[in-house]
């Protein structure tokens, strides 16, 4: 069963404007959560990550906002620039270990110039 | 700047051959992770390591096996590939709490 879900599987937003990037999971046993960031022929990168004592942290031109009652998290770029194209993909684990992260399918941000 | 190293690229060879898919890091993590991607899809995780002498196996069962002789060293091995085999398979590892780092993956088509 996918415990992750990304519902949007592309994005695309002006320069300049703001990027929200959602992200919905299932079990309420998750406690941190992570944004990657993945170029085509690239691994994913690690771009932020919220712990569920947070409701949000900040990173420069990168926010995550997790409202645990709705169990939903959103990463929000603002400005965009079109050097944030990729696909970005939501991730969520419990007790910090990687072992049983799950991963959502993606969402696809593509910032015209 | 490459700190983990995923070799080959690219594969495309024919069903029943054995692979080897090449995963090694220069970091000294003690965790290392093998996932599997088809493509639009989530990453499911196949197999991890804790450390020299230590494999699991993830929540997507795979036909594949894994070794863990050297910390920085973790291949996956397929015995006979069939087409079910074709995805993109990425290498992370970690270390303590923080996040993982990936490599850039390998694209595998077993014709």
């Amino acid at each position: 069963d996918q415990q992750v879900k990304q519902n949007s599987p592309s994005l695309s937003v002006q320069e300049g404007r703001i990027s929200i990037l959602n992200c919905d999971y299932t079990n309420s046993m998750f406690d941190y959560f992570l944004w990657y960031k993945k170029y085509p022929a690239e691994g994913p990168t690690f771009l932020i990550s919220i712990s569920s004592i947070k409701d949000k942290n900040e990173d420069g031109r990168f926010t995550v906002f997790l409202n645990k009652s709705a169990k939903h998290l959103s990463l929000h770029i603002v400005p965009s620039q079109p050097g944030d194209s990729a696909v970005y993909f939501c991730a969520a684990t419990r007790g910090g270990g990687y072992n049983d992260m799950r991963f959502g399918a993606g969402t696809r941000l593509t910032v015209k110039p | 700047e490459a700190d983990i190293y995923q070799t080959p690229r690219y594969l495309v060879i024919g069903t029943g051959k054995k692979i080897t898919l090449e995963c090694s890091q220069t970091m000294g993590h003690d965790k290392m992770y093998w996932y599997q991607q088809d493509p639009g899809m989530e990453l499911h995780l196949i197999h991890y390591s804790y450390g020299v002498n230590s494999t699991e196996k993830g929540d997507l069962s795979s036909e594949s096996t894994v070794s863990r002789i050297r910390t920085e060293h973790f291949p996956l091995t397929l015995e006979s590939a069939r087409p079910s085999h074709t995805s993109q398979y990425l290498c992370a590892s970690s270390v303590g709490n923080q996040p993982q780092h990936f490599g850039d993956g390998t694209r595998l088509s077993i014709l």
